[in-house]
């Protein structure tokens, strides 16, 4: 066990709805990163917060967009759901970038489904 | 497009043999290498990082890290039944925070 926790564990939502993930850091850690894993393929980066603020983004449209709080958790957020943002979502917490450490840990994810 | 590399198997190794996995990659600028194990339905587990050129050994696990030819390996020594599952190759760039993943490969440990 890693520490991270994420909720929920799965979610079915219908195309063109809106859905919120949330993720618990690990304690030291202050650092988020989300990740998008389809079905067979390794986890895509989709954006990292530290420090409240945005500090690196993927290849993902706006549509795709997150949030940390004071306490470190975070929020990804996915407006108009789309057929292919079927996926798992990873959420990995880690210490202060720049620190020398980069090692991120993986929470259980949330499995999304859009019919 | 920076671009991390595995052969996605499966790989099929007895029970008590090596195993042995692989990884290239793309970027020269990479700083940060990591082995991610991921059980079916589960997410990714960290096992082993290296940094440096050369090898790190942590129990039955050993990663090998090549600079000047871009690679990266992973051997299991004893492999068991348990050792079942993908094993994910992540790397960083020097430019950023974010882990760039391979498909992974696809180990299978038969008794």
């Amino acid at each position: 066990e890693t520490g991270v926790t994420q909720s929920p564990t799965h979610l079915i939502k219908t195309r063109g709805q809106q859905v919120t993930l949330r993720c618990s850091s690990q304690s030291g850690h202050n650092t988020v990163s989300w990740y998008q894993q389809a079905l067979g393929q390794g986890p895509q980066f989709i954006f990292q917060y530290y420090r409240e603020e945005e500090n690196g983004r993927g290849n993902f449209p706006p549509r795709f967009s997150g949030l940390q709080f004071p306490n470190y958790s975070s929020e990804l957020n996915v407006n108009a759901l789309e057929l292919d943002d079927s996926a798992l979502y990873l959420c990995a917490s880690s210490s202060s970038p720049g620190l020398g450490s980069y090692e991120q840990y993986f929470g259980p994810g949330t499995r999304l489904t859009v019919t | 497009q920076k671009e991390v590399e595995q052969n996605s198997g499966p790989l099929s190794v007895p029970e008590g043999a090596i195993a042995s996995l692989n990884c290239t990659y793309s970027d020269r600028g990479s700083q940060s290498f990591f082995w991610y194990r991921q059980y079916s339905g589960k997410s990714p587990e960290l096992i082993m990082f290296i940094y440096s050129n050369g090898d790190k050994e942590d129990g039955r696990f050993t990663a090998q890290l090549n600079k000047a030819s871009q690679y990266v390996s992973l051997l299991i020594r004893d492999s068991q039944p348990s050792d079942s599952a993908t094993y994910l190759c992540a790397v960083r760039s020097g430019s950023g925070y974010a882990l760039n993943f391979g498909k992974g490969t696809s180990l299978l440990v038969t008794p």
